[in-house]
C-alpha cells in the first residue's frame, strides 16, 4: 500500500481567505483524487487530480473555488479559495493504482471562522 | 447518481459483543464495493474489495459478505474490542464511469465499544 502524507493536518481560517492544502505519496500512482466530509455528510468526491492537465471535477465542484495542481506522480495540491464557514470539513487525498485499490491519507481539518 | 446507504448510523456495544452493519447500494452497473475503518486523525484504512456476488471475506475478527443482486453487504466483528470503535465506510464503484477510482461513500457507521 501507498503510504500518503498531508499538510497542514488541521487549520483554522478566518472567511475570504485561502487555504493550500499538500499531498505527498511514497510512490509514483496513476490516480489521484481530493475528496472533503463536511459535517454529518458522506465523503463525497472533489475531482480528480490530473498529472500535467487541468482536474476533473465531479457535479457541483468548480476549478475557481478549489483548484488544483498535479505537477507530477507523487505530489499534488488543492486549494479552497475564498473560504466560507460552509467549508469547513475534513479533506482528504487518495491514491490509485487500479479499481480494486485506493488508499487515502490521513486528511486536513478544516476550520472556516 | 449513485445513493450508498449505511444503517445503523451509530452503534454502542459492549466488549465482547458481535455486531454487524448493512451497508446498501444500487445493484445496477456495479463493479465493486469497498469497506473502510477510519479512526479520528487517521486514515481511512481499507478493509476490504468485494467484486463478486456471494463473496465473503475475512480478516481477524472481521468478516464481510456481499449481494450484488439485491444490492447490500454486510460487516460482521465477532468479540468487539475497545479498539475497534471507528466509524466503517463503505463505498460503491460504478462500472462504466469515467474515472475508475470514483467511490461513492455511505455516510459511515460509527462503533464504539465499551469497556
Amino acid at each position: 500500500s501507498a503510504v500518503i502524507s498531508q499538510k497542514p493536518s488541521r487549520d483554522i481560517c478566518q472567511r475570504g481567505t485561502s487555504l493550500t492544502i499538500q499531498c505527498q505519496v511514497d510512490s509514483q500512482v496513476t490516480m489521484m483524487f481530493w475528496y472533503r466530509q463536511q459535517p454529518g455528510q458522506s465523503l463525497t468526491l472533489i475531482a480528480t487530480a490530473n498529472q500535467g492537465s487541468e482536474a476533473t471535477y465531479e457535479s457541483g465542484f468548480v476549478i475557481d473555488k478549489f483548484p488544483i495542481s498535479r505537477p507530477n506522480l507523487t505530489f499534488s495540491t488543492l486549494t479552497v479559495s475564498n473560504m466560507s464557514p460552509e467549508d469547513s470539513s475534513i479533506y482528504l487525498c487518495s491514491v490509485s493504482s487500479g479499481p480494486n485499490e485506493q488508499f487515502f491519507g490521513p486528511g486536513t481539518r478544516l476550520t472556516v471562522l | 447518481i449513485l445513493n450508498v446507504e449505511q444503517s445503523p448510523q451509530s452503534l454502542h456495544v459492549q466488549e465482547g459483543d458481535s455486531t454487524n452493519f448493512t451497508c446498501s447500494f444500487p445493484s445496477s452497473n456495479f463493479y465493486a464495493l469497498h469497506w473502510y475503518r477510519w479512526e479520528t486523525a487517521k486514515s481511512p484504512e481499507a478493509l476490504f474489495v468485494m467484486t463478486l456476488n456471494g463473496d465473503e471475506k475475512k480478516k481477524g475478527r472481521i468478516s464481510a459478505t456481499l449481494n450484488t443482486k439485491e444490492g447490500y453487504s454486510y460487516l460482521y466483528i465477532k468479540g468487539s474490542q475497545p479498539e475497534d470503535s471507528a466509524t466503517y465506510l463503505c463505498a460503491s464503484l460504478n462500472a462504466g464511469g469515467t474515472s475508475y477510482g470514483k467511490l461513492t461513500f455511505g455516510q459511515g457507521t460509527i462503533l464504539t465499544v465499551h469497556p
